[in-house]
């Protein structure tokens, strides 16, 4: 398994700023995983971010709305950007031990309202 | 796009009672999960089932899955109200490595 915290926990951020999200895993992974939850929603998948590689995003999302970094293999951040209204969500990340398609394992999320 | 959906959206029921959730998909899978989630936090992994499985057990939760029908659902016996949280299936597909999708999730309250 792997244990992986999230900074912050949450935030109340004003329209046209930014946030940072951190994720920082307690074992080296390959694969890591951005999801958005929006209220009452299920998870979509924003981007998968390996190390050493460009993120790759899922249809709908950009990365100048989502930029991704990767520097080593035990963190990631994601940033959004621009904030309207429509971001407030919780924002997760993941890993996976054994490749994107086996059990990934979860941060505590972060929550997050823009007004 | 969500590759499965889930019923019901929402079930209540009486502590030490079972609780039944199902999910559906639409297109050929590795295998199926099932994740649990408290009050807004982050997602718990329950269990895995393969797609050559058919049924697979972890404690009090039974996780069933039917290929032919694309279909799976996950008992909990004897609900604690600890149990009380969201429960999303989630697909590892056959054509892709690298990603899961989630369904949109049963929410169970278990009242005491």
């Amino acid at each position: 398994s792997a244990v992986i915290s999230q900074k912050p926990s949450r935030d109340i951020c004003q329209r046209g700023t930014s946030l940072t999200i951190q994720c920082q895993v307690d074992s080296q992974v390959t694969m890591m995983f951005w999801y958005r939850q929006q209220p009452g929603q299920s998870l979509t998948l924003i981007a998968t971010a390996n190390q050493g590689s460009e993120a790759t995003y899922e249809s709908g999302f950009v990365i100048d709305k989502f930029p991704i970094s990767r520097p080593n293999l035990t963190f990631s951040t994601l940033t959004v950007s621009n904030m309207s209204p429509e971001d407030s969500s919780i924002y997760l990340c993941s890993v996976s031990l054994a490749g994107g398609r086996e059990t990934q394992y979860f941060g505590p999320g972060t929550r997050l309202l823009v007004l | 796009s969500q590759q499965g959906e889930e019923d019901p959206q929402a079930l209540s029921i009486q502590e030490g009672e079972n609780a039944t959730m199902n999910c559906s998909y639409k297109t050929s899978i590795n295998n199926l999960q099932w994740y649990r989630q408290n009050s807004g936090r982050g997602l718990v992994h329950l269990i895995l089932i393969r797609s050559n499985e058919r049924e697979k057990h972890s404690g009090r939760l039974r996780v069933t899955l039917d290929t032919s029908k694309k279909s799976s659902s996950l008992l909990i016996t004897a609900s604690r109200a600890a149990d009380t949280a969201s429960y999303f299936c989630a697909t590892g597909l056959k054509t892709s490595y690298d990603k899961v999708i989630f369904g949109p999730g049963t929410s169970l309250s278990v009242i005491p």
